[in-house]
């Protein structure tokens, strides 16, 4: 695997449902990044972590909750969602937290659909 | 708060021809980054900015780092069908580590 890989690719889940997103990158990078994109609307940060601490929690409801056991994986698991909650949701790292000389990758997403 | 607004919001365009969109903010930027999403997809990252006035090509693809640090501008030459898709700038919010994405430009091009 090469790159920024996230799974699943499609999840359908009611809104009494727990389930986790999945996503690791295989490029060496230190910082991860969880976004959400809505129809229509600009990319919005959710979650940042640098060299696993969280540095960002951009006010994500409490029913969002991200876990990055290493460098290398990132996950959000959800529960309780609702039906707005549904959208692509993307996973990105890059070398470190700086935003300097330090372009950020993203994977292919997981797109959600809340019923 | 800062924000990104791109031009156009969508253009359709024949094959060969040239594309040129822009990406503005209020504020100063350090970085600029220009990204191409296929449907279903990630973003892409097409090319980095880091210094104003700078000017960078990628194959058919140009970007230039306003001298104002206000904007930046995406070109590309000779259109094929593949480079249907949404062009999204970003840059790093002040202060911060976060990046923050344009509104988006959609292009598509009609062989």
């Amino acid at each position: 695997e090469t790159g920024v890989t996230q799974t699943p690719r499609h999840l359908v889940m009611g809104m009494t449902n727990k389930k986790s997103l999945k996503c690791e990158q295989h490029l060496g990078h230190n910082a991860m990044y969880w976004y959400k994109q809505s129809a229509k609307k600009p990319l919005e940060l959710m979650f940042v972590y640098n060299f696993k601490e969280q540095t960002e929690n951009n006010s994500v409801p409490s029913r969002f909750s991200p876990e990055c056991p290493n460098s290398s994986h990132l996950f959000l698991h959800l529960h309780t969602l609702q039906p707005e909650d549904s959208a692509l949701y993307l996973c990105a790292s890059s070398q470190s937290g700086r935003p300097i000389y330090n372009e950020q990758f993203f994977g292919p997403g997981t797109r959600l659909t809340v019923l | 708060g800062q924000q990104l607004n791109q031009s156009p919001q969508s253009m359709f365009i024949q094959e060969g021809e040239d594309v040129s969109m822009n990406c503005t903010s209020s504020s100063i930027f350090n970085t600029w980054l220009w990204y191409k999403q296929d449907p279903g997809e990630g973003p892409v990252l097409l090319i980095a900015l880091y210094k104003a006035g700078e000017l960078t090509s990628n194959g058919r693809l140009t970007a230039q780092f306003g001298i104002t640090r206000k904007d930046s501008f995406l070109n590309i030459s000779a259109s094929i069908p593949s480079d249907v898709g949404i062009y999204f700038c970003a840059g790093p919010t002040s202060g911060t580590y976060k990046y923050i994405f344009g509104t988006g430009t959609r292009l598509k091009v009609l062989a």
